[in-house]
């Protein structure tokens, strides 16, 4: 059974940074894109950035380009984001997930929390 | 404000039929990309429940119908259950932003 486990939350300040982590297995971690998706308190789902499964293509929401920086180690079946400038309206669970058939996300993480707070 | 939009909830008595819409635009889901929807429960991680526009993941039950048609995708549910009370979400690729977009979610209550 394909298995996403992130780490890397927790609680950082305004303008501060964490690496959020990604470990992938029971799959063929190098031959699959990978995106990562968040989701505030209480609110819906938001597409964050994805990567391609060689790390050639890579792609981020308004929002966060310049300030997050997506990454893959595939001989270590891992996705990285390296999260910087953090503000409050980041605060979110990230999940890490698998793109699969016909581009959709089809498997997900458990996901890391993210809390940007003074 | 989401790029596809989705009412914020429907509802409906055990047996009957509701339909949940996601309209886009011509960026998106009216550019051919694929729709796809997922199911959460409170505290829980979403779950891909229709990928393709029609395409039922193992474990999704057929009363569980996809669609698209233009700009505009719905999710139907037959035969409604009370373990289908969930939180539901479309989503897309969108051509002009060069990324994934997601409806702002639907929640299902059966009454």
């Amino acid at each position: 059974e394909v298995q996403l486990v992130e780490s890397g939350g927790g609680l950082v300040q305004p303008g501060g940074s964490l690496r959020l982590s990604c470990v992938a297995s029971a799959f063929t971690f190098n031959s699959y894109e990978m995106t990562w998706v968040r989701q505030a308190p209480g609110k819906g789902l938001e597409w964050v950035s994805s990567i391609q499964s060689d790390g050639g293509s890579i792609s981020y929401t308004d929002s966060v380009k310049g300030r997050f920086t997506i990454s893959r180690d595939n001989p270590k079946n891992s996705l990285l984001l390296q999260i910087s400038s953090l503000r409050a309206e980041d605060t979110a669970v990230y999940y890490c997930a698998r793109v699969g058939g016909y581009n959709s996300f089809d498997s997900w993480g458990q996901g890391t929390l993210v809390t940007v707070s003074s | 404000q989401s790029i596809l939009t989705q009412p914020p909830s429907v509802s409906g008595a055990p047996g009957q039929t509701v339909t949940i819409s996601c309209t886009g635009t011509s960026s998106n889901i009216g550019a051919n990309h694929n729709v796809h929807w997922y199911q959460q429960f409170p505290g829980t991680v979403p779950k891909l429940f229709m990928y393709g526009n029609t395409n039922r993941p193992s474990g999704v039950p057929d009363r569980f119908y996809g669609s698209k048609s233009g700009t505009s995708a719905s999710l139907a549910i037959t035969g409604l259950q009370a373990e289908d009370e969930a939180d539901y979400y479309c989503q897309s690729y969108d051509r002009s932003l060069s990324g994934w977009v997601f409806g702002g979610g639907t929640k299902l209550t059966v009454l």
